[in-house]
């Protein structure tokens, strides 16, 4: 089957660093995505993880292990505009489908 | 580049009714869009896959014959809700596969569906 385990809830302080983990069994798998989404909103592309090591692009960075079937997106400096849901979204497969997690919502206080 | 866009961002209509959603990709070809449904504080649920010429792919409890999905071209595909009811009522999003099938999405803006 396919699963993915996200916590529902974080809460960070406005210019702090926050880890938020994936957990994932999906069947095939090509790589691994993290979306941001705005309530409201379409999400919109953080990063891309194929191979197992940590991508790092500006004060987002995601980090892949194939073998524990485990990501995490670090964000750092956090600002109020980063309060959104974070989704993780593993893929794999012939049709190129992307199973979304349930997501998890961010608050960034000041 | 890889913008797509929906249409109408916001519909409300009357219980029986049907709805079209459109969804183009603006600046690129798709042979591949996919449809999900958004309900409050919940995550995307696939609805179905979309590909240019051929029938959709549904996923495993949606209702092929109430969401009518067509893909005519490689820039549009078009979702219909038939004989829309109140529990149908949520943020429609559909998405474009990258021509280069890194499996990377762009994702439209998205359709706030209310039945009344």
């Amino acid at each position: 089957g396919q699963n993915i385990d996200q916590p529902t809830e974080m809460t960070a302080t406005e210019g702090a660093i926050v880890q938020i983990n994936c957990t994932y069994q999906t069947s095939g798998f090509n790589g691994l995505f993290w979306y941001q989404q705005h309530a409201g909103e379409a999400p919109t592309f953080l990063s891309y993880n194929v191979l197992d090591g940590l991508e790092e692009k500006g004060r987002f960075s995601s980090f892949l292990s194939r073998s524990k079937g485990y990501s995490y997106l670090l964000l750092k400096e956090l600002q109020m505009k980063d309060s959104a849901s974070y989704l993780c979204a593993p893929h794999g497969g012939a049709t190129n489908k992307l199973i979304f997690g349930t997501g998890t919502l961010l608050a960034v206080q000041p | 580049g890889a913008v797509v866009s929906q249409h109408p961002s916001r519909v409300i209509c009357k219980s029986g009714t049907s709805v079209k959603i459109e969804c183009r990709s603006l600046d690129f070809q798709a042979t591949t869009m996919f449809w999900y449904r958004q309900f409050p504080k919940q995550s995307l649920m696939l609805m179905a896959t979309s590909n240019e010429g051929s029938k959709a792919t549904y996923e495993q409890g949606v209702e092929k014959d109430k969401f009518l999905i067509n893909h005519a071209s490689l820039t549009l595909s078009t979702l219909t809700v038939t004989s829309a009811h109140p529990e149908d009522s949520s943020f429609y999003i559909c998405s474009a596969g990258a021509a280069s099938g890194s499996g990377e999405q762009f994702f439209g803006p998205g359709t706030r569906l209310t039945v009344l």
